[in-house]
């Protein structure tokens, strides 16, 4: 199993450029996530699924919008970039049993963006 | 609200040395705790959870409710540790969302 994938691994955007982060997982989890780094804090989250066809908002989810079409697949989507949005975005994955006990979240390897 | 503090940026032992990753909270109800660690050139994976209690790798922390605190420790830090070490709560419930804190490097001089 490849785990959580995130494509790409490194974009430069202009100031009001658009663009698609890309998260796929292939572990059938039903819950996916994504959070962002700012260099020196913890991560954020922005964007959280918890079914294809479910989704709704993090902590900072201002300037993103996510969709979740299946169960594989979370794209979030930059509208507009901003110098602020530069950032290390992580997606993330996990399966909930239901019980209430947090599931374990695995991580992809990162998207480093930076807007000039 | 919801907060967690790793007072430290930057921890650095020598090897053979034990190790302290302190990690305190901020929540009213009863929080799942967490460890993470990011390893160079790795992902971000769970190292440990509150309600394990078990060790791993020969690290072990204990929720102490009274001290809101959920310190990382290891008796022998060895090379291999230094990595970037997160706490991050839960609130539980049906949308398992974290939150993290800020991060402490270990650092495992030899």
């Amino acid at each position: 199993n490849a785990g959580v994938t995130q494509t790409p691994k490194f974009r430069i955007l202009k100031i009001g450029q658009s663009m698609t982060l890309q998260c796929t997982q292939d572990m059938n989890h039903n819950y996916m996530y994504w959070y962002r780094q700012d260099p020196g804090m913890g991560l954020k989250l922005i964007y959280y699924s918890v079914g294809a066809g479910i989704t709704d908002k993090g902590e900072v989810p201002n300037g993103y919008n996510v969709s979740r079409s299946t169960t594989e697949d979370f794209p979030l989507r930059l509208e507009l970039a901003a110098p602020s949005q530069t950032s290390v975005y992580f997606c993330a994955s996990s399966y909930s049993t239901g019980t209430g006990v947090t599931d374990t979240q695995y991580f992809g390897p990162g998207t480093r963006l930076t807007v000039l | 609200a919801q907060r967690v503090t790793q007072p430290e940026k930057l921890l650095s032992v020598f090897k053979g040395a034990p190790v302290e990753l302190k990690c305190n909270y901020s929540y009213s109800g009863s929080p799942e705790l967490f460890w993470y660690v990011q390893y160079s050139r790795q992902r971000l994976q769970l190292l440990l959870r509150h309600i394990s209690r078990e060790s791993i790798k020969g690290f072990t922390a204990d929720l102490n409710k009274g001290e809101t605190s959920f310190h990382l420790k290891k008796p022998f830090a060895q090379e291999e540790d230094s990595a970037m070490y997160y706490c991050a709560l839960s609130e539980g419930g049906a949308t398992n969302k974290l939150i993290f804190g800020t991060g402490t490097l270990l650092a495992v001089q030899p």
